[in-house]
C-alpha cells in the first residue's frame, strides 16, 4: 500500500528555534493536513491544504505556524519560534478527494521535542 | 467542532465485546474509525456515510445514524490485537476531519 513519509522521525530543538517537518503525501494525492497529538491525548487538526493554499486551519494554528508545498512532492510545516507546549508527535495526512468516502492516510509522525 | 467519544476507557479479558460511541453536535457527512497503538500513526478502520449504514471488519463493525448524529462501533469477541486508542473521525460540509479525544482499549488475557 502507498504510504505517508515523513522527517524527522524525532526532533530535539531549543525553545525559539525555528523547525521544519517534513511531509511526502501519497503522489496522486490532493488534499493534505497537519495534525499534532500531545502524549496520551486526542489528535487534535492544525491545518489542511488543497490546491497550493490553506483551506482550513484551527485555532491551533497561529501566527507561528506555516505550511507550504515548495516543490510539488514535499509538504512542509514550519513553527517560526517553538514553544515548550509545541511538544508533540505531529501527524501529516493525505487523501484522493474530501469528503468522498476517502480514508486518510497518515504518515508515522514526527515527535518534537522542545527544550 | 470535534466529536464526543464514549467511554474514555475500557478492559476487557479476550473474547468479551465493546462498544464505542461516537457523537457530533453537527449534521454528519461521513464517520471514520481509526485504531492507533502506542506510538504509532493511526490507522484506517472504516468509514460510514449517511444513510444508517453498517459495516464490517472480521469482528469489527460499525453504525451511523444520520439523524442522531452517532456512531458506534461494536468489537466483538476482542483479541490481545485489537488494544489501543479507538478514534472516531467526523466531516461535516464545512470541516475537515476532526477526531475524539480515542477511547483506550486493553484486552487482558
Amino acid at each position: 500500500e502507498p504510504e505517508v513519509t515523513q522527517t524527522p522521525s524525532h526532533q530535539v530543538t531549543q525553545m525559539g528555534q525555528e523547525v521544519i517537518l517534513r511531509c511526502v503525501p501519497i503522489s496522486n494525492h490532493l488534499y493534505f493536513y497537519w495534525y499534532r497529538q500531545i502524549l496520551g491525548q486526542k489528535v487534535e487538526f492544525l491545518v489542511s491544504f488543497y490546491n497550493n493554499e490553506i483551506s482550513e486551519k484551527s485555532e491551533i494554528f497561529d501566527d507561528q505556524f506555516s505550511v507550504e508545498r515548495p516543490d510539488g512532492s514535499n509538504f512542509t510545516l514550519k513553527i517560526r519560534s517553538t514553544k515548550l507546549e509545541d511538544s508533540a508527535m505531529y501527524f501529516c495526512a493525505s487523501t484522493s478527494r474530501r469528503g468522498q468516502n476517502e480514508k486518510l492516510f497518515f504518515g508515522s509522525g514526527t515527535q518534537l521535542s522542545v527544550l | 467542532q470535534q466529536p464526543v467519544q464514549s467511554p474514555q476507557a475500557v478492559i476487557l479479558r479476550e473474547g468479551e465485546d465493546a462498544v464505542i460511541n461516537c457523537s457530533s453536535s453537527k449534521a454528519l457527512y461521513s464517520v471514520h474509525w481509526y485504531r492507533q497503538k502506542h506510538g504509532e500513526a493511526p490507522v484506517f478502520l472504516m468509514i460510514l456515510l449517511k444513510g444508517g449504514e453498517q459495516k464490517g471488519h472480521e469482528k469489527i463493525s460499525a453504525s451511523f445514524n444520520e439523524k442522531k448524529q452517532q456512531s458506534s462501533l461494536y468489537l466483538t469477541a476482542s483479541q490481545l490485537s485489537y488494544s489501543g486508542t479507538y478514534f472516531c473521525g467526523t466531516e461535516n460540509n464545512n470541516n475537515d476531519m476532526r477526531f475524539g479525544a480515542g477511547t483506550r482499549l486493553t484486552v487482558k488475557p
